[in-house]
């Protein structure tokens, strides 16, 4: 069966570079979720979208902007990095009538 | 905190053994959800378990849940080696936008051959 893809599955960036993370969902899931996990942390919700609409936020820097676009993949813009940028960023997808999130590879993104 | 709170954090034991893994929460949830993360890999979805439910089962995975005291245990019976990984609640709150979920610290299983 057809899983999230994320892409690239790893990035390393300079401080102050940015960088874009790519969510491909899983065919017919309308709704995208990012969240960040850093080492030995719990993933942290950042945004979501429905439907090509933010449909919440959670505790993404204002430095990140993300969206979706119409054939529902999502980008994760991330710019003037940071050190403590570096996480493992997962997307997730869903049906909006369901509530199982699944969840894709991750990016992981490491800023030196 | 609204998220979940689990213990222990980290949990050794023999191949064979059942392996108990509690999460306790704060609010009030629509659902509670555990997941499954290898060392620095995706996250696996293992089991959904609505407010309204009290008990899941899936395979070899025993999931219950009490919204009186705020809590839920998973069970992981007849452990392999192969079950060695971290175990996170996620917690998909009342009143929440969307269906975002809250996870919980997670536990650190070890299954030794």
């Amino acid at each position: 069966a057809a899983g999230v893809i994320q892409s690239p599955r790893h990035l390393i960036k300079e401080k102050r570079e940015t960088a874009t993370l790519k969510c491909y969902p899983i065919p017919r899931h309308d709704t995208v979720y990012w969240y960040q996990q850093g080492p030995g942390q719990d993933p942290q919700f950042l945004i979501s979208f429905y439907e090509k609409m933010q449909s919440d936020k959670g505790s993404i820097p204002d430095r990140f902007s993300a969206q979706q676009f119409s054939d529902y993949h999502s980008e994760l813009n991330m710019s003037s990095l940071e050190l403590g940028d570096s996480a493992l960023y997962f997307c997730a997808s869903s049906l909006e009538a369901e509530e199982t999130q699944y969840f894709g590879p991750g990016t992981r993104l490491l800023v030196l | 905190s609204q998220q979940g709170e689990e213990d222990p954090q980290a949990l050794s034991i023999q191949e064979g053994e059942n392996a108990t893994m509690n999460c306790s929460y704060k609010t009030s949830i629509n659902n509670l959800q555990w997941y499954r993360q290898n060392s620095g890999r995706g996250l696996v979805h293992l089991i959904l378990i609505r407010s309204n439910e009290r008990e899941k089962h899936s395979g070899r995975l025993r999931v219950t849940l009490d919204t009186s005291k705020k809590s839920s245990s998973l069970l992981i019976t007849a452990s392999r080696a192969a079950d060695t990984a971290s175990y996170f609640c996620a917690l998909e709150m009342i009143g929440a936008g969307s269906y975002q979920l809250t996870f919980g610290k997670g536990t650190k299983l070890s299954v030794i051959p």
